[in-house]
């Protein structure tokens, strides 16, 4: 089975702080990972496709990047409405099968 | 605006089927480039994909669900269904329909329902 492990699993930062959730995958996946954000209550999101595409709509404050079995989400300028749950999520190749990490929970 | 909206019972028994139902506002499902799929996010367990499915009516499942497991697409009434049949209290969640784009942008599932909570329980 595929292991994705995200850490931190839970951070706490200030308002304008920038932030790192790691998101380590078992074997190589290329840059075929995604980030999602979950605020509480509502369906996920998604924010960064294929390592380091920023979905049309989300801020530039967010990023992300790496390749192979490493990936980074960072988070500048953290806001209040970017609280909730983090969640990277690979794709095999064709057909696709998916796996997500744990999630982060991100407190302020 | 693409809308999904997900229908079906809250609470099902033991060993019985689920079945939800997806309708599909503002886009049609057979537009290129879009699978049309289910995500279900255990109280525990997070977030698990259960199944995909082409206007064509090509299907992908989840291997730990193979077997119990039926996608269906309805292309004039614009809307995907899901059932699973001999439910346990482990398919208890929040399922989801969501939209999984493909092609030079990647899987992701960039539109999501609401999601509906599904519980399994006598």
């Amino acid at each position: 089975d595929i292991q994705m492990t995200q850490s931190p699993s839970s951070l706490s930062a200030s308002v304008g702080d920038t932030v790192n959730i790691a998101c380590q995958t078992s074997r190589d996946f290329g840059t075929r990972l995604n980030w999602y954000h979950q605020q509480p209550g509502k369906a996920p999101k998604l924010l960064v496709y294929d390592s380091g595409n920023l979905e049309t709509g989300v801020p530039p404050r967010f990023r992300g990047s790496g390749s192979g079995i490493g990936f980074i989400l960072t988070i500048n300028n953290l806001q209040p409405e970017d609280v909730g749950t983090y969640y990277c999520q690979q794709y095999d190749n064709l057909p696709p099968g998916f796996t997500f990490g744990g999630g982060t929970q991100v407190e302020i | 605006q693409v809308q999904l909206q997900e229908a079906g019972p809250g609470l099902v028994k033991p060993s019985q089927t689920l079945s939800l139902t997806c309708i599909v506002s503002g886009d049609s499902l057979t537009s290129g480039g879009f699978y049309w799929s289910w995500v279900r996010q255990h109280p525990t367990r997070g977030l698990e994909w259960v199944a995909y499915i082409y206007h064509s009516g090509t299907s992908y499942y989840n291997p730990s669900l193979e077997g119990r497991l039926t996608i269906s697409i309805d292309t004039s009434m614009n809307q995907f269904s899901l059932n699973l049949n001999s439910v346990t209290a482990a398919d208890t969640a929040v399922y989801y329909c969501a939209r999984l784009r493909t092609g030079s942008t990647g899987f992701g599932w960039d539109v999501w329902g609401q999601g509906t909570t599904v519980t399994v329980s006598s």
